[in-house]
C-alpha cells in the first residue's frame, strides 16, 4: 500500500488560535481528502484535493503532490473544531486501485475556550 | 436524502457468534466500501464494490464477507466473531471510484466478549 504520516499526532489550542495539520505521503496520488471526525465519531469531508488550494470559510488544504504532502489550516479555532483530523489518499498512476482510500492516523485537535 | 445509513449503532456479539452489519445509500453511488477504525488508527479498508453484483477485498478482508444485490445495499458479514473484530465499522459510497469524494455514514460499534 501508500504510507500516510499525519503530523502532529495531538495538538491542544486555545479558541481562537491558528493552527496547520500535515499529511506526508509515500507515492503519487491521483485523490486526497481530509476529514474531520467530530467527537461522536460522525466522519465529514472537509476537503477532495489532490493537487492546488482549496478553502472553505475558516479552513482550507493545499496539496503540493511533486512533493508529496499537503497541508490543513484552520483559522481562528473554535471548540466546535475539536476532534481528530484524517487525511486519505489514493494511490495514483499504474498503482492506482479504484477509489481505495489509504488514512493516516489523525491528528487529535483539542480546543480549549 | 439521507446519505448513507448504517444499522445497527452498536452491537454485543459473544465470541464465534455471526452477525450481518447493514448498509444502504441512496444516493445512486456505484461505489461502496466498508472500513473498519480500531482505537487510535485510521480507517482500514476490508471490502468494496464497484456495482451490484461486483465485489473486492481491501486491507483486511479476512473474517468478512460481503454480498451487493442492489445498488443500495451492501451488507457486511462477520461469520464467526472472533475479539479481534472489535471494532468501529464504517461505510462510504461515491458515485465514481478513482477521484471520487467518499462519503461516510455514522458507524456501528462492535464489540466481541
Amino acid at each position: 500500500g501508500i504510507q500516510v504520516e499525519q503530523s502532529p499526532p495531538d495538538l491542544i489550542l486555545q479558541e481562537g488560535a491558528n493552527s496547520t495539520l500535515r499529511c506526508n505521503f509515500s507515492d503519487s496520488v491521483n485523490n486526497l481528502q481530509w476529514f474531520h471526525q467530530n467527537p461522536w465519531g460522525q466522519l465529514i469531508n472537509l476537503f477532495y484535493i489532490p493537487s492546488g488550494t482549496k478553502q472553505n470559510g475558516r479552513l482550507s488544504a493545499t496539496t503540493v503532490a511533486t512533493e508529496r504532502y499537503s497541508l490543513l489550516y484552520i483559522s481562528s479555532s473554535q471548540t466546535t473544531d475539536s476532534g481528530v483530523y484524517f487525511c486519505a489518499v489514493e494511490r495514483g498512476g499504474r498503482g492506482s486501485t479504484l477509489g481505495r482510500l489509504y488514512f493516516g492516523r489523525g491528528t487529535q485537535l483539542t480546543v480549549w475556550p | 436524502n439521507a446519505g448513507v445509513t448504517q444499522t445497527p449503532k452498536f452491537r454485543i456479539l459473544k465470541i464465534g457468534q455471526s452477525m450481518t452489519l447493514q448498509c444502504t445509500q441512496d444516493m445512486n453511488h456505484n461505489y461502496m466500501y466498508w472500513y473498519r477504525q480500531d482505537p487510535g488508527m485510521g480507517l482500514k479498508l476490508i471490502y468494496y464494490s464497484v456495482g451490484a453484483g461486483i465485489t473486492d477485498k481491501g486491507e483486511v478482508p479476512n473474517g468478512y464477507n460481503v454480498s451487493r444485490s442492489t445498488t443500495e445495499d451492501f451488507p457486511l458479514r462477520l461469520e464467526l466473531a472472533a475479539p479481534s473484530q472489535t471494532s468501529v465499522y464504517f461505510c462510504a459510497s461515491s458515485w465514481g471510484g478513482k477521484q471520487e469524494t467518499q462519503y461516510f455514514g455514522p458507524g456501528t460499534r462492535l464489540l466481541v466478549l
